[in-house]
């Protein structure tokens, strides 16, 4: 039982280049949500996706899309990375419904150069 | 929409001070949830408070939920090395689908 799993753990980009990092979850969640957070802050909402084919807008989405895939995995993708979007991108899941707690994937540390 | 606030952004303790964490909601809540972040790790999950009034303890920690479920806190009685880390107040509003974090309050304990 994996629970929340990210990939890739550590990426290095150059300004300008374009990537995908992918969550999935096993625990059979409606929502899911990505996170970024700046070194020493907390945690700022990017998008959030209250159901399969559904995501909104959440603090800080310029320069971010992102992809429901189906229940499991929610993906979210940068057209055109810049040094501004250096950070640790988490992916969380919560049973809405069920209301339980929030698990998070072990983050993905992007850095932009 | 929905905003919830934390305060202190950060706070220094000595080793066996208390300390506290506050959090506040525009809106009411339906539940508030505590997580805790350990440096380079990710936000693991403490508690969940639902009840108007409620008042949970674990170990050293005492989490409160306010009687108008809007404003919670985290207490920590004699802090050790091992409390160091970004506690993270969050709530879902009434009728609401969306859990929002608070901005965490850092905490640093000096032995």
């Amino acid at each position: 039982n994996a629970g929340v799993t990210q990939t890739p753990k550590f990426q290095v980009l150059k300004t300008g280049q374009s990537m995908t990092l992918q969550c999935a979850q096993d625990m059979n969640h409606n929502s899911m949500y990505w996170y970024r957070q700046d070194p020493g802050m907390g945690l700022r909402l990017i998008y959030y996706s209250a159901s399969e084919g559904t995501t909104d807008k959440g603090e800080v989405p310029n320069g971010y899309n992102v992809s429901r895939l189906n229940k499991r995995e929610f993906s979210l993708r940068l057209e055109s990375a810049a040094p501004s979007q250096t950070s640790v991108y988490f992916c969380a899941t919560d049973g809405v419904a069920m209301n339980t707690e929030a698990f998070f994937g072990q983050g993905t540390r992007l850095t932009v150069v | 929409g929905q905003q919830v606030m934390q305060i202190p952004q950060y706070q220094h303790v000595q080793e066996g001070e208390d300390f506290t964490t506050y959090c506040n909601s525009s809106t009411t809540l339906s539940n508030i949830q505590w997580y805790k972040q350990r440096p380079g790790g990710h936000p693991v999950f403490l508690i969940q408070l639902v009840k108007s009034g409620e008042v949970k303890k674990q170990k050293r920690l005492t989490f409160q939920f306010g009687e108008a479920k809007k404003n919670s806190s985290l207490h920590i009685t004699a802090t050790q090395t091992t409390d160091v880390g970004t506690y993270f107040c969050a709530g879902r509003e009434t009728g609401g689908f969306k859990t929002i974090f608070g901005a965490g309050t850092r905490l640093f304990v000096k032995a």
